[in-house]
C-alpha cells in the first residue's frame, strides 16, 4: 500500500524567502508522485508530477520537486516566495501501474508574510 | 467552461435528510472519484469508478452511496445525513498511464 507523510501542517515564510514543503512517501513498488495546490475556495490543481523520467521536476509558478529514492522523499521548493503562493499544498502518490487512485497527504498550509 | 462541474456548490441541510451531490465532466475521462476534505485530514477517498459498470469503495464509504449514470456523470448520495458529514466534497476525474487527477470546484455541505 502507498502512503504519504507531509511534515508540518503549517509553514510560514517571508516574501522572497525559500519555500520548502516536505513530503515523504511509502510504496512497495515504484511510485508516481504529485504535488497539488489548493487556493482558498477552489479545487485542487496540479503543480507538478514525477513519472520516473527526470528526478528533478519543474512545475508551474516556479515550483520544482526532486525525487530522491534513497530518502523516499519528494520535497517541493521555490527559490523566492510570493504573496500569491499562500495556499494549501498536497503531496500524493500512486503505484506506477496507473490503475489505482491517488493517496493524498494531509496537506501543508503555506503562509507568506510581507 | 469548467471541465469538471459540481452541483450544488453549497448546501445546508438537516440531520436525517437525503442529499445528492452531482458531478459532470466534459474531459472524456473514464475514471471518476469522490473525496471529502476536512481541516487537517487532507482528502479522503469515498468512492471511485473506473468505467460506467465499475464502482469501488474508498477508505470512508460508510454512510455514502454513488451512482455512475454515464461516462460523464457520477453522483454521491447521503441517504440520511448526519452532522459529522459536514465537509467539503470534491469530484475528480483521471485517465492515462499516470492517473493524474483533475478536480471540480467542490461542494460545501453543512448538516445541522
Amino acid at each position: 500500500a502507498q502512503s504519504v507523510t507531509q511534515l508540518g501542517s503549517h509553514v510560514s515564510v517571508s516574501e522572497g524567502a525559500l519555500v520548502l514543503l516536505r513530503c515523504n512517501y511509502s510504496s512497495s513498488v515504484p511510485p508516481y508522485l504529485f504535488w497539488y495546490v489548493q487556493y482558498p475556495n477552489q479545487g485542487l490543481q496540479l503543480l507538478l508530477k514525477y513519472t520516473s523520467a527526470a528526478t528533478l521536476v519543474k512545475g508551474i509558478n516556479g515550483f520544482e520537486a526532486e525525487f530522491k529514492k534513497s530518502e523516499t522523499s519528494f520535497h517541493l521548493t521555490k527559490p523566492s516566495a510570493h504573496m500569491s503562493d499562500a495556499a494549501e499544498y498536497f503531496c500524493a502518490v500512486t503505484r506506477n501501474s496507473g490503475n489505482t487512485p491517488l493517496v493524498f497527504g494531509k496537506g501543508t498550509r503555506l503562509s507568506v508574510i510581507a | 467552461d469548467a471541465d469538471v462541474t459540481q452541483t450544488p456548490r453549497n448546501r445546508i441541510t438537516k440531520t436525517g435528510k437525503r442529499i445528492m451531490l452531482e458531478c459532470s465532466q466534459t474531459k472524456g475521462h473514464d475514471r471518476m472519484y469522490w473525496y471529502r476534505q476536512d481541516p487537517g485530514l487532507g482528502l479522503q477517498l469515498i468512492y471511485y469508478s473506473f468505467d460506467v459498470k465499475d464502482i469501488n469503495k474508498g477508505e470512508i464509504s460508510d454512510g455514502y452511496s454513488v451512482s455512475r449514470q454515464a461516462q460523464a456523470k457520477f453522483s454521491l448520495s447521503l441517504e440520511s445525513a448526519i452532522p459529522n458529514q459536514t465537509a467539503l466534497y470534491f469530484c475528480a476525474t483521471s485517465e492515462g498511464t499516470y492517473n493524474e487527477q483533475f478536480f471540480g470546484p467542490g461542494t460545501r455541505l453543512t448538516v445541522l
